[in-house]
């Protein structure tokens, strides 16, 4: 079946340590984001990606990195810069342009803090 | 910069009761609106849009929203709720002629079904 995965589902960090998660996607599709949810605000956007090899920060890149090396894979990395890094975090993906597109959400991977 | 607003943190209803959950935008433009619905622990899951047209729109699961552009809205409704509703859901807008995955998403209303 195609969609998203995310992984792990559960993942914690220690002070100092950067952390990768994992989201791969076999949609096909040109466009991959992640999000970031904290409870009561909602999700904000952290970065995302239009085409292989490039990507753009969203409205809270700080303390984050990605990197897009090939169209089924776009992995974020929680840097030690990242002071708050709890959080749930989600991958999604759609197709880069059209009218009837829609967003494909992962199932998400939970990040605390030790 | 565009902004969503749901002002209803956690609405709670019984089952086979009406639903109508608000949204209210602020930008200047037309933009896109979609609303999500999220299980716990889960990813989201579209259950309808808008780009223009029919300003009520159907979605799954039973769902509609309305769009009135004089009350920046974009509520949405179910006539009578299923205990299998209970969810949270997501107002969001995205800019016209961006990608539709760049979303602004409002807070999200908790919506718990008493049987």
């Amino acid at each position: 079946d195609g969609g998203i995965t995310q992984s792990p589902k559960y993942l914690f960090r220690k002070e100092g340590q950067n952390v990768t998660l994992s989201c791969e996607q076999n949609l096909n599709h040109d466009a991959m984001y992640w999000y970031r949810q904290d409870p009561g605000q909602g999700l904000r956007l952290i970065y995302y990606s239009q085409i292989v090899n490039d990507f753009q920060k969203g409205d809270i890149a700080e303390g984050y990195s990605v990197s897009r090396e090939k169209k089924e894979s776009f992995p974020l990395t929680v840097t030690s810069a990242q002071k708050n890094p709890t959080a749930f975090y989600l991958c999604a993906s759609s197709i880069r342009r059209g009218p009837n597109e829609k967003l494909f959400f992962g199932s998400g991977t939970q990040l605390s803090v030790l | 910069a565009q902004s969503v607003t749901q002002p209803d943190i956690h609405i709670t209803v019984s089952e086979g009761a009406s639903l109508e959950l608000r949204c209210n935008y602020s930008y200047g433009a037309t933009p896109y609106l979609f609303w999500y619905v999220q299980s716990p622990g889960q990813g989201l899951q579209l259950l309808l849009k808008y780009f223009s047209g029919d300003t009520l729109v159907q979605g799954i699961k039973g769902f509609e929203a309305e769009f009135k552009r004089s009350q920046s809205s974009f509520n949405l409704r179910k006539p009578s709720v299923h205990w299998s509703d209970a969810a949270e859901y997501f107002c969001a807008v995205a800019l016209e002629g961006t990608s539709y995955g760049k979303l602004t998403f409002g807070q999200g209303t908790i919506l718990t079904v008493h049987p």
